[in-house]
């Protein structure tokens, strides 16, 4: 299958600092990518929608001027945590389509840490 | 996008077959059956799709029952890697679809 790489792959940031996660698509262009948080020991939450060179779609109650989402290019989205705060810490997880393919690659996932 | 019912665990002997099912009675016509599973502090990995036939791949086999308000999963001869969590997820496929998790199956393979 194709390969979704994300960066970095752990962080550790205090309190009220902002974080930027990228994530990238190595062998296919990814017209949407979604952008999903777990928590420990629960599902995969989605958090929003993008579709390249459009503003993202937030699903309901996640904060979109705390968790800005770009996806400048088809091989490039990045999700920036604004002013983070412990209860931010979590897992977040990357995904790529292209177009209406059946298939949605899932990279290795960003463990943020807020202290 | 139509909801998931799965068992949230289960146990399945190394080099036996691991049956897992779902029920998603309330699906519609156009909608596909998706399985991925994500082991512990991965990303989820894709598996196996299917709309109304059985499908089988390198990994695993789906069988969709008739009426299609059911299927399986099929670990044929599971290994310890298989230790995970398997999603079942209905999903229409198109450009505004999105993949919705339910709370999966945690499948505990032992030796």
């Amino acid at each position: 299958g194709a390969v979704v790489s994300q960066h970095p792959s752990w962080v550790i940031c205090k309190s009220g600092t902002s974080v930027k996660i990228e994530c990238r698509s190595l062998d296919f262009q990814a017209t949407t990518m979604f952008w999903y948080r777990q928590f420990p020991k629960q599902s995969l939450m989605l958090m929003a929608t993008s579709n390249e060179g459009s503003k993202a779609t937030y699903e309901q109650g996640v904060e979109k001027d705390k968790f800005l989402i770009n996806h400048a290019s088809l091989t490039l989205s990045t999700l920036t945590v604004t002013s983070a705060h412990p209860e931010d810490s979590s897992f977040y997880i990357c995904s790529g389509r292209e177009g209406s393919s059946y298939e949605q690659y899932f990279g290795p996932g960003t463990r943020l840490t807020v202290t | 996008d139509a909801k998931t019912t799965q068992p949230t665990s289960m146990d399945c002997a190394e080099g036996r077959a691991a049956n897992l099912p779902c029920n998603h009675s309330t699906i519609s016509g156009n909608e596909y059956v998706y399985w991925y599973r994500q082991i512990h502090s991965q990303g989820p990995q894709y598996i196996i799709h299917g709309l109304k036939n059985n499908e089988t791949n390198e990994m695993a086999s789906l069988i969709i029952t008739e009426d299609r308000k059911s299927s399986t999963l099929i670990l044929p001869h599971a290994t310890l890697r298989d230790t995970a969590v398997y999603y079942c997820i209905v999903r229409v496929v198109g450009n505004t679809d999105k993949l919705i998790f339910g709370t999966g199956t945690r499948l505990q393979v032992f030796p």
